[in-house]
């Protein structure tokens, strides 16, 4: 059983272009959690998202940022016009479909960087 | 909102020796979970506590989950350079989202 996918795994963009991250949760998982780490800190949650809904995006800046969880195919977190300060590691998780209280399993991350 | 805060931030032991790190929530949650992230890598699950006073042992790793649900800690016992890294609890107070710590970082002198 493959775990979480992400892909890139980095991703460098200059100032103003768009940075897209992708993310296919482990199988037979149809949670999905994106949360952002900036260095030498803790992760935080930005949205959740269960196939074709988004549950609660309290955590994702209204502005720039959106993300979706098509019928078929990956998580995209959409980032536009990127800043320096979007600069960080992206790490998407995903759970079961029965319980949203079980562990979280974590993608290895999109390292963005933002010349 | 939630605030989950975590201490200390940075944690320099011996190798073979304990130490503890805590884990205190300002809102009573429903269940608290541990991560480890080791340096460049992703965060791994733990365990994860449920009960009022539950204790969970994993080797020389003991979480404790504090009687009014609002604290927890990680103590591990006899530290080895394979502990280093990042520690996070992360709480949820049923709402489906985890609120991590900052983390404890680890580092052992062989």
């Amino acid at each position: 059983n493959a775990g979480v996918m992400q892909n890139p795994r980095h991703l460098v963009r200059r100032r103003g272009q768009e940075a897209r991250l992708r993310c296919s949760p482990m199988k037979g998982h149809s949670h999905v959690y994106w949360y952002r780490q900036l260095p030498e800190e803790g992760l935080k949650f930005m949205v959740y998202l269960q196939k074709e809904n988004i549950i609660d995006e309290s955590g994702m800046p209204k502005e720039r940022f959106s993300a979706e969880f098509p019928k078929e195919g990956p998580s995209i977190l959409r980032i536009q016009q990127v800043v320096r300060g979007d600069s960080a590691a992206y790490f998407c998780a995903s759970s079961p479909l029965d319980s949203p209280s079980y562990e979280q399993y974590f993608g290895p991350g999109t390292r963005l960087t933002v010349t | 909102g939630q605030q989950v805060m975590q201490i200390p931030q940075y944690q320099h032991v011996q190798e073979g020796e304990d130490f503890t790190t805590y884990c205190n929530s300002s809102t009573t949650l429903s269940n608290i979970q541990w991560y480890k992230q080791r340096p460049g890598g992703h965060p791994v699950f733990l365990i994860q506590l449920v009960k009022s006073g539950e204790v969970k042992k994993q080797k020389r790793l003991t979480f404790q989950f504090g009687e009014a649900k609002k604290n927890s800690s990680l103590h591990i016992t006899a530290t080895q350079t394979t502990d280093v890294g990042t520690y996070f609890c992360a709480g949820e107070k049923n709402d489906y989202k985890l609120s991590f710590g900052a983390g404890t970082t680890v580092t052992v002198r062989a």
